[in-house]
């Protein structure tokens, strides 16, 4: 079975500079998506950057990019020039996509705050 | 667009009840996916519908049912509430359709369900 640890349960930045969340994953799959997910005070899950396994070249999302090691299993994402609007927590997850149908599964979340 | 849309936001049960939660896709979607996210942890996949079929589900007990209308809006039913119910349920929904691929899944607000 998949599973996704984060380990910052929570972080700070100061406004305007760079932060890095991190993620593992665990899987035996070699065809898979990655994900961040953003989930501020409102509750809604905000999609901030997806990643294809199958790629190479890491995604990038304006000031948002990630750090994809497929070997390593290792999916982080990096913020910057934080904004205070980026505080919110911040999700992890895997998605496989089988048979016709898929399931995201999530990590535990880091809480990002972002300092003026 | 109205994306994807839950009700009701707020909800307070007493163990033993039965619940109904309902969710309305994202225009053009013909999936839906049930999260259960509890306090402080990421979202827990519960099931998935597509053409009204249950198609995937995750770890979670038969009190917890579903169903999906021609118009692909979903609702999720979850009998003899037990206090450990008590979470935050989020609806996604994504096109799923033969030939589609993959498309991203959108999230709604959220029920979040009290058990007292």
């Amino acid at each position: 079975a998949q599973t996704v640890t984060q380990s910052q349960p929570e972080m700070s930045v100061q406004e305007a500079e760079t932060v890095t969340l991190s993620c593992t994953y665990d899987t035996s799959e070699s065809n898979y998506y990655l994900f961040w997910y953003k989930q501020p005070p409102s509750r809604q899950m905000i999609l901030v950057i997806r990643q294809e396994a199958y790629k190479q070249q890491n995604a990038t999302e304006n000031r948002f990019s990630v750090n994809f090691q497929k070997a390593a299993k290792s999916f982080s994402l990096k913020i910057s020039d934080s904004q205070l609007g980026d505080t919110a927590m911040y999700f992890c997850a895997f998605m496989k996509q089988t048979s016709g149908t898929y399931k995201y599964i999530f990590g535990t979340g880091t809480r990002l705050k972002v300092l003026a | 667009d109205a994306g994807v849309t839950q009700s009701p936001t707020h909800l307070i049960k007493t163990r033993g009840q039965q619940v109904t939660l309902r969710c309305s896709p994202k225009s053009g979607h013909d999936t839906v996916s049930w999260y259960q996210q509890a306090l402080g942890q990421g979202p827990q996949f519960i099931f998935q519908y597509y053409e009204e079929e249950e198609r995937q589900r995750g770890n979670f007990p038969d009190r917890f049912s579903g169903h999906q209308f021609p118009n692909y809006s979903s609702e999720l039913n979850v009998n003899a509430l037990l206090l450990g119910d008590s979470a935050l349920y989020l609806c996604a929904s994504s096109l799923l359709g033969v030939g589609t691929g993959f498309t991203e899944a959108f999230f709604g607000q959220g029920t979040r369900l009290t058990v007292v």
